[in-house]
């Protein structure tokens, strides 16, 4: 059983570039979360996806934004790049249950980005 | 505002001991805590978790205890093996949240031969 899987593993871009990260969930799977981590710092919220749409969001710019694909799977865009954006983004896949509340989230590799 | 803190940033312990790590948080809204070890390179692995109604919940060599009029959870390993040298993250969310996690900043363990 394939956990959750992202691509590319490290990508390196200039200021003011754009970039997509891609996400692929564990199976039986259905809603997609994204979290950025800086370096010595835990994973912070970006937001998540459920049903093609966001559910929730982190305190993140506009410039940050996602879509999720009717498969599950996951895009995460990022415009205008800041050396800021410089960090480790990590995808987290989990199943939804009634309520609204998700079941436990497993996480992704990880995509490396470096913003010059 | 940090609202979930893992003061010690690392810890070592010999093999065969006892690894404690501890973790404060200040939302009394959470009700979800989840322990997460996280080696280089690879992203972080969910090891276990408590719901606000426990005090105590164990898995194997694994156990996280829950003091909520502390606003404190623990993670013990008992005996800890070279293989969980890792980095270990504290996380809590609440009902309604939809999954969104409040991580700490990570405590790095060291367990020695």
């Amino acid at each position: 059983d394939a956990g959750v899987t992202q691509s590319p593993t490290h990508l390196i871009k200039t200021r003011g570039q754009q970039v997509t990260l891609r996400c692929s969930p564990k199976s039986g799977h259905d809603t997609v979360s994204w979290y950025q981590q800086a370096l010595g710092q835990g994973p912070q919220f970006i937001f998540q996806y459920y049903e093609e749409e966001e559910r929730q969001r982190g305190n993140f710019p506009d410039r940050f934004s996602g879509h999720q694909f009717p498969n599950y799977s996951s895009e995460l865009n990022v415009n205008a790049l800041l050396l800021g954006d410089s960090a480790l983004y990590l995808c987290a896949s989990s199943k939804r249950l009634a309520g609204d509340s998700t079941d436990t989230q497993y996480f992704g590799p990880g995509t490396r980005l470096t913003v010059l | 505002d940090q609202q979930v803190k893992q003061n010690s940033p690392s810890l070592s312990v010999q093999e065969g001991r006892i690894s404690i790590l501890n973790c404060d948080y200040t939302n009394s809204m959470f009700d979800y805590f989840l322990w997460y070890k996280k080696y280089p390179a690879e992203g972080p692995t969910f090891l276990i978790s408590i719901s606000s109604i426990k005090d105590k919940n164990e898995d194997g060599r694994f156990t996280v205890f829950l003091n909520k009029s502390a606003k404190h959870l623990s993670l013990h390993i008992v005996p800890s093996q070279p293989g969980d040298s890792a980095v270990y993250f504290c996380a809590a969310n609440y009902g309604g949240s939809q999954g969104n996690l409040i991580f700490g900043k990570g405590t790095k363990l060291s367990v020695k031969p």
